[in-house]
């Protein structure tokens, strides 16, 4: 139990298009999703806090409208980068929680390479 | 807010030995501890995790000890082999933060055969 999806693993794009990920919980229902941001050799970094049916909550230096984060279903969160720039190019992961009394259980997806060109 | 210091940034075992990572936190409403191994490429995968009503949880060849007092918390691996080489990640979250999780900065951890 606890998978998570994403879609697609791997996109190649050119400057200044959008590019769309997706993200499903697939045995579970998941009320909130994180997504993250991987350089090489560094930790990951929280972007933002997508709640079902909400808007995502942003953290500190996260441009909203470059970074649209779309929470339709208990299952399903999709982030949106908006004209990506090469300075974009990253892995991103996505997580979804499951709520239990002490805290969350936070289940990770297997990331989606960007690169964009 | 939550900071999590995470040591040592790199450990080479020899195969059959253990390997101990040791992380800090800041915040004394931390409450669930999980640990991470991510493989090259790949996204993390839980291991382990821990909640700030026990001391220490083992599953097999991995245990997780808290110290809450002291406000560290550390991975170990008993009996290492070649396929626990990894990068490892501890976190901390709390309902205060929403439970956002904050990660450390990891341990690359190699088991040489």
């Amino acid at each position: 139990g606890a998978v998570v999806s994403q879609h697609p693993s791997r996109v190649i794009c050119k400057s200044g298009t959008s590019v769309k990920i997706e993200c499903r919980s697939l045995d579970f229902q998941a009320t909130t999703m994180f997504w993250y941001r991987q350089f090489p050799k560094q930790s990951l970094m929280l972007m933002a806090t997508s709640n079902e049916g909400s808007k995502a909550t942003y953290e500190q230096g996260v441009e909203k409208d470059k970074f649209l984060i779309n929470h339709a279903s208990l299952t399903l969160s999709t982030l949106t980068v908006t004209s990506a720039h090469p300075e974009d190019s990253s892995f991103y992961i996505c997580s979804a929680a499951r709520v239990e009394a002490l805290g969350n259980e936070q289940f990770f997806g297997p990331g989606t390479r960007l690169t964009v060109l | 807010g939550e900071n999590v210091e995470q040591h040592p940034s790199t450990l080479s075992v020899q195969e059959g030995d253990s390997a101990v990572i040791k992380c800090t936190y800041s915040d004394s409403a931390s409450n669930y501890f999980p640990w991470y191994k991510q493989e090259l490429g790949k996204g993390p995968q839980l291991i382990i995790d821990i909640r700030s009503n026990v001391g220490e949880k083992k599953d097999q060849r991995i245990a997780v000890t808290l110290n809450k007092t002291a406000k560290h918390f550390s991975l170990h691996i008993t009996e290492t082999q070649p396929e626990d080489s990894a990068v490892y990640f501890c976190a901390a979250s709390s309902a205060d933060s929403s439970y956002k999780l904050i990660f450390g900065s990891g341990t690359r951890l190699l088991v040489r055969p």
